[in-house]
């Protein structure tokens, strides 16, 4: 069975630094999608980022971007010139492919951002 | 506009009574989720659907039972069977059950018995 462990229960970072948080997991799949959501206080799940385990590139969007060692099973999120609408719980998440099913998610790390 | 929609937000119920959460997408999504959350942790998936009419238990299925009649719809009801039924609760879909495409979230119902 898939697992995924964040090992960071909680984090902070000054605002306009940058923070990484770190996701591991363990799968004998060789195709899979890892994802990391976004929990605001409002406590919608808002996708941030997606990366397909074929893809050696980095996934980007804007100010996010993952470090993705597939052979260590390690993916890391960073944020960069954090803000503080970037305070909530992040989540990473496993998906094998194809036929995904059902997801594996972390337990969360809480960010808080401080001004 | 496409979304989820998750009704009530917030819902009170007795100890010993039964309660069914509501769940629709309008986002033609063929394979909808159900979670739990309890404070301060992770998602836990209770039911998962990847077609009309045929759903899969999850991790904690005991005490709640679902259907999937259509597929916009993926209601949750909740028994008198789950021993700590206080919780929040969010619904997802994704696109296509074969592809891992990314888990769309509606914005959760707090459901708190007392």
């Amino acid at each position: 069975a898939q697992t995924v462990t964040q090992s960071q229960p909680e984090m902070s970072v000054q605002e306009a630094e940058t923070v990484t948080l770190s996701c591991t997991y363990d799968t004998s799949e060789s195709d899979y999608y890892l994802f990391w959501y976004k929990q605001p206080p409002s406590r919608q799940m808002i996708l941030v980022i997606r990366q397909e385990a074929y893809k050696q590139q980095n996934a980007t969007e804007n100010r996010f971007s993952v470090n993705f060692q597939k052979a260590a099973k390690s993916f890391s999120l960073k944020i960069s010139d954090s803000q503080l609408g970037d305070a909530a719980m992040y989540f990473c998440a496993y998906r094998r492919y194809p036929n995904a099913g059902k997801s594996t998610f972390g337990d969360g790390t809480t960010l808080t951002v401080k001004p | 506009d496409g979304g989820i929609t998750q009704s009530p937000k917030y819902l009170f119920r007795k100890e010993g009574q039964n309660v069914t959460l509501s769940c629709e997408q309008n986002l033609n999504h063929d394979a909808m989720y159900w979670y739990r959350q309890d404070p301060g942790q992770g998602l836990r998936l209770i039911y998962y659907s990847q077609i009309v009419n045929d759903f899969q238990k999850g991790d904690i299925a005991e005490g709640y039972s679902v259907s999937r009649e259509k597929k916009e719809s993926f209601p949750l009801t909740v028994t008198s069977a789950q021993k700590n039924p206080t919780a929040f609760y969010l619904c997802a879909s994704s696109r296509d059950r074969h592809l891992s495409y990314e888990q769309y979230f509606g914005p959760g119902t707090r459901l708190t018995v007392t």
